[in-house]
């Protein structure tokens, strides 16, 4: 069984649209996260999540914003799609609460592409 | 701002050698560094370090963290093909997130 996973693992789409992002996570952990990694592989925290906090990374536009059903998801909006936002984006999850001190499960990613 | 930097940027090898990657971090209130193997996909968990000057192993893969000059090593023994990949370190301080260095690429020729 996949720990976390994410949906779709491409998407090619044109500026300006908007497009949403899945993630599952099966591992019953309390917080979930997305991070953005660009073509020189740098990976960057976007949101921190769990059922009572969200920390936001302030550097992240607000296009950008993470919606959460329940525990187990954490899906991530795009409004208005930019060139820039061309990258992979991952999505982990950790027990032990927000602190982000614990071990992080990836997902597989998923790679956007604007055009 | 919280940072960290890993050095060298990348690194090629021969099956055999032995390597150690290097992780310098800055962040405020400190709790713990994260050592990451990326291959194609996701990143996978390696070690997690918390206290000063105790050796974590696993395998060929050993690191070890230093809280008074902030820094970690990731050691790796005997290399083998399967170890090229980009290693990343991360921390966590008191914003409650992970930061990521840009990571080391390593490359093992047969």
């Amino acid at each position: 069984d996949t720990a976390v996973s994410q949906t779709p693992k491409y998407l090619v789409t044109q500026m300006g649209n908007d497009k949403s992002i899945k993630c599952e996570q099966n591992l019953g952990h309390d917080t979930m996260y997305w991070y953005k990694q660009d073509s020189k592989k740098f990976l960057k925290i976007m949101f921190s999540y769990n059922n009572k906090e969200l920390i936001i990374n302030e550097t992240v536009p607000n296009r950008f914003s993470p919606k959460s059903p329940d525990k187990a998801h954490l899906n991530l909006h795009i409004n208005s799609l930019e060139l820039g936002d061309s990258a992979v984006y991952f999505c982990a999850s950790s027990g032990g609460g927000i602190s982000g001190i614990y071990e992080q499960f990836f997902g597989p990613g998923t790679r956007l592409t604007v055009l | 701002e919280d940072k960290v930097v890993q050095s060298p940027l990348s690194l090629v090898v021969h099956e055999g050698d032995t390597v150690t990657l290097n992780c310098s971090y800055e962040v405020t209130n400190f709790r713990s560094l994260l050592w990451y193997k990326q291959e194609k996909k996701a990143p996978t968990f390696l070690f997690m370090l918390t206290s000063s000057g105790i050796e974590k192993k696993s395998g060929r893969l050993s690191s070890i963290l230093d809280k008074k000059e902030l820094f970690s090593i990731l050691n790796i023994t005997a290399t083998q093909t399967g170890d090229s990949a980009v290693y990343l370190c991360a921390a966590s301080g008191s914003a409650r997130q992970l930061t990521f260095g840009s990571g080391t690429q390593l490359t093992v020729l047969p």
